[in-house]
């Protein structure tokens, strides 16, 4: 296994609510990759953080924010939830050549 | 163009068969390059880093061609549990970005 843990593995929400996902880096990785994923898609990048810094951002709308703590591991916020936002949302860390391993996802399911 | 382009397929093939997968690239300034695989519902998992002179690791070889922008994952030997999908990936030029393609479906039959 990669060492990336996520949680909650599968959450439901109502629309307009907001909901937090966590994540946990894989020891020793400082740069964490949120992405969406769309069932028959491709992960589409939301943002990264570096050293507690966001560190490039995908196409995604502000409700969606994130942090990073001392320790590297890094929550994902959504705001005002959209039927849309209804993905797999996965969590990478990145190794020192640039690879990501995954964690095992966070189904979100909006209603 | 998209920045990072993937045949969709599917690819149906028979036990035992080889299979090539192809991808391209828009930024010529990209550096990395990776191959993940990713099960239904699964993450996606690192299959090989793909390295300037081409690497193998069994029955799979990535190769890359820079004047092309051009990746290649071919499976030999092909068995049912490499039925997945198969993602293109690129990093976004001088930083740890990652480009994603939308990925190559694969079904292996017995």
């Amino acid at each position: 296994e990669t060492g990336v843990t996520q949680s909650p593995t599968h959450l439901i929400k109502t629309r307009g609510q907001q909901v937090t996902l966590r994540c946990s880096s894989q020891s020793g990785h400082n740069t964490v990759s949120w992405y969406q994923q769309a069932l028959g898609q491709g992960p589409q990048f939301i943002f990264q953080y570096y050293r507690e810094e966001e560190n490039g951002r995908g196409n995604f709308p502000p409700r969606f924010s994130g942090l990073q703590f001392p320790n590297y591991s890094s929550e994902l916020n959504v705001n005002a939830l959209e039927l849309d936002d209804s993905a797999l949302y996965l969590c990478a860390s990145t190794s020192y050549r640039g690879e990501q391993y995954f964690g095992p996802g966070t189904r979100l399911t909006v209603t | 163009r998209k920045e990072v382009e993937q045949d969709p397929g599917p690819f149906n093939v028979p036990e035992g068969a080889t299979v090539a997968f192809n991808c391209t690239y828009s930024n010529s300034a990209s550096q990395s390059f990776f191959w993940y695989r990713q099960d239904c519902r699964k993450e996606p998992k690192l299959l090989m880093s793909v390295y300037s002179s081409g690497n193998e690791d069994g029955r799979f070889t990535a190769q890359l061609n820079r004047a092309s922008q051009y990746i290649s994952l071919l499976i030999r030997d092909s068995k049912l549990s490499d039925s997945a999908t198969y993602l293109c990936v690129v990093n976004a030029g001088n930083n740890r970005k990652l480009i994603w393609g939308l990925g190559t479906s694969l079904a292996v039959n017995p």
